[in-house]
C-alpha cells in the first residue's frame, strides 16, 4: 500500500531563516506528487505538483520542492520565511490509477517566529 | 469564481439526529470527494464519485452516505450522527484528464455531543 511520512508534526523557524519540510513516499514507482498548504479556518490549497519532466517543481509564495527519486523524497523548501508562511502544510501522492488513489500525509505544522 | 462551496462552515448537534452537509462545485469536475481531518492523522477519504449516480467507499466510510444526482453536488449524509464523528469535513473536485491535484471547499466543522 501506498504511504507517505512527513517527518516532524510542528517544524519552527525564525523569519528568514530558510524553511524545509520533509516528505518521504513509499514506492520507487514514479507517483504523482502534491504539496497542499493549509491556513487556519481554511480549505487545502495546492501549492505545487510533480507530474514529470523537470525534478525541481516550483509552486506559489515562494515555495519549491525536488523529486528525488532515488530518495523517494519530496520535500518541500523556500528560501526566506515570512510569517505569512505560518500554516499546515501536507504532501499528497498518487500513483497510476483512479483519482481516487491519493494518499495524504499527516501534515506539518509551520511555526515562523518573528 | 472557481470554487468549490459547503454548507454550513459550522455545526453542532447531538447524537443521533441525521444532519446533511451540501458541498457544490462550478467547475465541472466529474470526479469529487469527502474527507474528514483529524489532529495527527491527516486526512482520510470517507467517499467519493467517479461521476453522477457512481460513488464508492473510501477508507473510513462507516456511518456516512453520500449521493451524487448531479455533476455538480455531491452531499454527505450522517444518518445517525456519533460523537466519533466530530471532525472537520472537506469536500474536494478533481479535473479528470491531469495528474489528480485537488480543489477543496473551506471546510465543515462539525461537533457530535
Amino acid at each position: 500500500a501506498q504511504s507517505v511520512t512527513q517527518l516532524g508534526s510542528h517544524v519552527s523557524v525564525s523569519e528568514g531563516a530558510l524553511v524545509l519540510l520533509r516528505c518521504n513516499y513509499s514506492s520507487s514507482v514514479p507517483p504523482y506528487l502534491f504539496w497542499y498548504v493549509q491556513y487556519p479556518n481554511q480549505g487545502l490549497q495546492l501549492l505545487l505538483k510533480y507530474t514529470t519532466g523537470a525534478t525541481l517543481v516550483k509552486g506559489i509564495n515562494g515555495f519549491e520542492a525536488e523529486f528525488k527519486k532515488s530518495e523517494t523524497s519530496f520535500h518541500l523548501t523556500k528560501p526566506s520565511a515570512h510569517m505569512s508562511d505560518a500554516a499546515e502544510y501536507f504532501c499528497a501522492v498518487r500513483y497510476s490509477g483512479g483519482y481516487q488513489k491519493v494518499t495524504f500525509g499527516t501534515g506539518t505544522k509551520l511555526q515562523v517566529i518573528p | 469564481e472557481a470554487q468549490v462551496t459547503q454548507n454550513p462552515r459550522y455545526l453542532i448537534t447531538v447524537t443521533g439526529k441525521k444532519l446533511t452537509v451540501t458541498c457544490s462545485q462550478n467547475m465541472n469536475h466529474e470526479y469529487m470527494s469527502w474527507y474528514r481531518q483529524d489532529p495527527g492523522l491527516g486526512l482520510r477519504q470517507i467517499y467519493y464519485s467517479m461521476n453522477v449516480e457512481v460513488t464508492d467507499k473510501g477508507d473510513v466510510p462507516e456511518g456516512y452516505k453520500v449521493s451524487r444526482k448531479e455533476k455538480r453536488n455531491f452531499p454527505l449524509i450522517l444518518e445517525s450522527p456519533s460523537p466519533n464523528q466530530t471532525s472537520l469535513y472537506f469536500c474536494a473536485s478533481t479535473p479528470t484528464g491531469g495528474p489528480g491535484e485537488q480543489y477543496f471547499g473551506p471546510g465543515t466543522r462539525l461537533t457530535v455531543t
